[in-house]
């Protein structure tokens, strides 16, 4: 059965820091993955996406990922961390449709100060 | 552009009462989709439109749950009669094509009592 994972519950980190929010995945052929960011009181916003080619995929806001086909994981990185990236972050896999997407349980992204 | 819009932000029901959410998306986007977040749990795939057909509804979780977008313009998730563990956030998302980003609304946070 497909699915993504992100072992994390919440990832804390110092303002100016790099980070990084973990997701692995186990799905049948060319894998597509995304990253959804959740603000607080807000929907789900759409950061970056890995459909095929380059394995590290840029996105909105400074974030990157890169897809480790070996490792089965597309980790979400940024290099210098901002309070304002606090939020909850969502690794998600399509299952049965490009936009029928399965969902991390989410992880909390706490940037201190 | 106006982004996708829900309503009620929050509704709090007794169990066996009726409540309706509603989702209004994008100006343009023939697709509708419906995903819940229960209370600790994965954000799940509840259905999908395309203009005012239901492409898949395989998430639906029972006949207690009904959605429906007359003329494919806004939707309506109606739950009746209510459970308690119905609770959780219910999130539209709309998105221009099958193949595009998703874009969601801020969530109708339902609380069954």
């Amino acid at each position: 059965a497909q699915s993504v994972a992100q072992p994390e519950d919440q990832v804390n980190v110092a303002e100016g820091n790099p980070l990084t929010v973990k997701c692995t995945y186990s799905v049948s052929g060319n894998p597509y993955l995304f990253w959804y960011v959740q603000y607080p009181n807000r929907g789900l916003q759409f950061l970056l996406k890995y459909i095929t080619g380059d394995n590290l995929v840029k996105g909105s806001y400074g974030f990157e990922a890169e897809f480790n086909k070996s490792q089965t994981s597309f980790h979400l990185k940024k290099p210098s961390a901002l309070v304002s990236d606090s939020a909850l972050y969502f690794c998600a896999a399509p299952r049965g449709g490009y936009n029928k997407l399965i969902f991390g349980a989410g992880t909390r992204l706490a940037v201190h100060p | 552009e106006a982004g996708v819009t829900q309503f009620p932000s929050h509704s709090v029901i007794e169990k066996g009462q009726t409540v309706t959410l509603r989702c209004d998306p994008i100006s343009g986007h023939d697709n509708l989709y419906w995903y819940r977040r229960v209370m600790g749990k994965e954000i799940k795939f509840l259905l999908h439109f395309v203009k005012e057909s239901k492409q898949d509804e395989s998430g639906m979780p029972n006949n207690r749950f009904l959605a429906e977008r007359t003329g494919g313009t806004y939707s309506t998730l109606k739950v009746q009669p209510a459970e308690l563990e119905d609770s959780g956030v219910y999130f539209c998302a709309s998105s221009q094509t099958g193949n595009s980003p998703l874009h969601f609304g801020n969530g109708t946070r339902l609380t069954v009592t």
